[in-house]
This record gives C-alpha cells, sequence and structure tokens, in this order.
C-alpha cells in the first residue's frame, strides 16, 4: 500500500537557518508522483512541487530545494536561509493509481514549521 | 478566477444534525476530492470522483455520502453528525489525475459538532 511518512511533527528556527524537512515513501508502482504542500496559518493549501518517478534531478526554486532519491525512498525539501514567512504545515504527498485507473494522493501527517524572527 | 470554492467555511453543527458541504470549481477538471484534516492525522481522503455521475470511496467514507450530478459540483452530505466528524473539510480537484497536474484545493470548512 501506499505510504508518506514524515518523521518529523515539528521543527522551530531562527530566521536565516537552512531547515530540511524530510519525506519517506513507499509505493507498489513503478511509476509515481511526489508532491509537495504548504499550508500557512491562514489554512489554505499551496502546491509547491510534483515531481515524477522518472526524474531524481534535484530542483531548486529560490530559496527552495528538493532532494529525490529512489535508492532511499525519500524526497527532502529544504528551505534556505528561512523566513519568517515560511512558517506553515508542509505536507508530502504520494500518488495512488487505483486498479480502475483513476489517480488519489496519500498525503503524510505533515511536519509544522515555525521560522522565529 | 474562482478556483475550488467550498461553501459554507464554518458551521456548527449538533449531533445528528444533517448537512451538505458544497464545492464548486470552475476549471472544467474531471476529478473531483473531499478530504478531512484533523491535527496529526494530515489529510486523508473521503471520496472522491473522475467524472459527472461518478463516486468512489476513499480511506475514510463512513458516515459520508456524496454526489456529483453536475461536473462543476461535488457534494458532501452529513445524514446525521458525530461529534467525530469535527474537522476540516477540504475539497480538491484536477484535470485528469495527479500524473497529469497537481490537485488544487479550496480554503477548507471548519465542521464542528457538539
Amino acid at each position: 500500500a501506499q505510504k508518506v511518512t514524515q518523521v518529523q511533527t515539528e521543527i522551530s528556527v531562527v530566521e536565516k537557518e537552512d531547515v530540511t524537512l524530510d519525506c519517506v515513501y513507499e509505493t507498489r508502482d513503478t511509476t509515481y508522483y511526489l508532491f509537495w504542500y504548504k499550508q500557512p496559518p491562514s489554512g489554505e493549501l499551496v502546491f509547491l512541487i510534483r515531481r515524477n518517478s522518472f526524474d531524481e534531478q534535484n530542483e531548486i526554486s529560490g530559496r527552495y530545494s528538493w532532494n529525490f532519491q529512489k535508492s532511499t525512498s525519500s524526497f527532502n525539501f529544504t528551505i534556505t536561509a528561512s523566513q519568517v514567512v515560511d512558517s506553515a504545515v508542509y505536507f508530502c504527498a504520494l500518488s495512488d493509481r487505483t486498479q480502475g485507473g483513476s489517480e488519489k494522493l496519500v498525503f503524510g501527517k505533515g511536519m509544522k514549521l515555525t521560522v522565529n524572527p | 478566477n474562482a478556483g475550488v470554492t467550498q461553501t459554507p467555511k464554518f458551521r456548527v453543527l449538533k449531533t445528528g444534525q444533517s448537512m451538505t458541504l458544497l464545492c464548486a470549481q470552475d476549471m472544467n477538471h474531471e476529478y473531483m476530492y473531499w478530504y478531512r484534516q484533523d491535527p496529526g492525522m494530515g489529510l486523508r481522503l473521503i471520496h472522491y470522483s473522475v467524472g459527472e455521475g461518478t463516486t468512489a470511496k476513499g480511506e475514510v467514507p463512513d458516515g459520508y455520502n456524496v454526489s456529483r450530478l453536475k461536473k462543476q459540483n461535488f457534494l458532501l452530505g452529513l445524514e446525521s453528525a458525530a461529534p467525530s466528524q469535527t474537522s476540516v473539510y477540504f475539497c480538491a480537484s484536477s484535470w485528469v489525475g495527479v500524473s497529469n497536474q497537481p490537485q488544487h484545493f479550496g480554503d477548507g470548512t471548519r465542521l464542528s459538532i457538539l
């Protein structure tokens, strides 16, 4: 069965520190997709990134970077020089394809990041 | 662009009451989903729909019913609300499956059952 584990439940850092959010997954599929979503204190869910299982290149977007390693079934997210606005709950998610071919997401339990000034 | 709109945003119910949560999307998406979010549990899928007139059970479907009579709307019903259904409910939609594009989420409905 599909499973996403975010071991860290809560992290607190001081502004400008780098922080890495870990995500480990289990999947029965050979082709799958991984996602990160951000949920700021206002409550909405914001899509950050999607990565397919064939693309193991690391990705960088501004202060955000993602490290995808199939060998360890991990898709870690690093925020460089964190800012107070990065304070949020971050969710890692994994695609789940049903026998009928439809697709849905399985989410990790989330990790609450607090960046203090 | 409205995107995914959830109605209502907040609601308080008494145990045993019924209600319907409405999700509307204006992106012509085929797939729609209902999740619930509880502290320490992440988002768990309740029901989903892969097209107008279709519905399927997710991870935690008990106590809920859904309908997708129109492509743009996905309704979540609680026939007899229970305190265990106190949660934040999110609706999401996507063009086809997640392999094509990510899900777009509504802003959530905070539901309290007393």
